[in-house]
């Protein structure tokens, strides 16, 4: 089916450290993304948005970038905590009722 | 405010059967959406629902249906279940600005067992 971004890979941190969560879309078209993040036995959880019209976008401890030209959005994890750990999701919508979700990345933070 | 409500959280049926799960959106949300969850494939669209109108619809077979009614609750339903089916499947609501849904707030998920 539809999918944007790559197979659950998984990043380990150490806690305190910055962690930086990767993803490539597929559809040029989009031009709205989101970043979820889903803990065990619970929905994805709505983290940071970004419109294509921005390349940068800051929330607390986290901000995402987006790079058009090579189809890429990050998310980065200022100073991770434990409960920082989870799957993360990013999604693109591309201007309709259709949001995609990537695979996700599992992130495991170290005490 | 209530969040998304998904019912029930459980679920155990044996292939052939169907099923029906039911979400609650968060008031005044008026698009609903549903996603199935499985470890191999990830998040998988459904499809989503808007003003009771199926707006768009993911790459599922006919056996998955779904509406929503006027005040915005939405099913889905699974005929003829496979155990393929087996997944978390999660409801999410959202706004609507303009002609595209936003950020989605999504429910704790149904899990169904197909046995």
């Amino acid at each position: 089916g539809e999918s944007v971004g790559l197979h659950l890979p998984t990043l380990s941190v150490q806690e305190g450290d910055n962690s930086i969560i990767n993803c490539a879309y597929s559809n040029s078209a989009s031009d709205y993304f989101i970043w979820y993040k889903q803990e065990s036995g619970k929905g994805p959880q709505f983290i940071i948005d970004i419109r294509s019209n921005m390349d940068k976008r800051q929330g607390q401890r986290v901000t995402v970038l987006l790079n058009k030209t090579v189809k890429h959005l990050s998310l980065q994890i200022a100073a991770t905590q434990p409960g920082d750990s989870a799957v993360y999701f990013c999604a693109e919508n591309t201007g309709g009722f259709k949001t995609i979700f990537g695979a996700g990345t599992r992130l495991f933070v170290k005490a | 405010k209530a969040g998304v409500t998904q019912t029930p959280r459980y679920l155990i049926k044996t292939r052939g059967q169907q099923v029906t799960l039911s979400c609650s959106p968060i008031s005044g949300h008026r698009s609903v959406s549903w996603y199935q969850q499985t470890p191999g494939q990830g998040l998988q669209f459904l499809f989503e629902y808007f003003s009771e109108t199926q707006r768009n619809k993911g790459n599922f077979p006919g056996r998955f249906s779904g509406r929503q009614f006027s005040n915005s609750r939405s099913e889905m339903n699974v005929s003829t279940l496979e155990l393929g089916d087996s997944a978390l499947y999660l409801c999410a609501s959202s706004l609507v600005s303009g002609s595209r849904s936003t950020e989605a707030f999504f429910g704790q998920g149904t899990r169904l067992t197909v046995v």
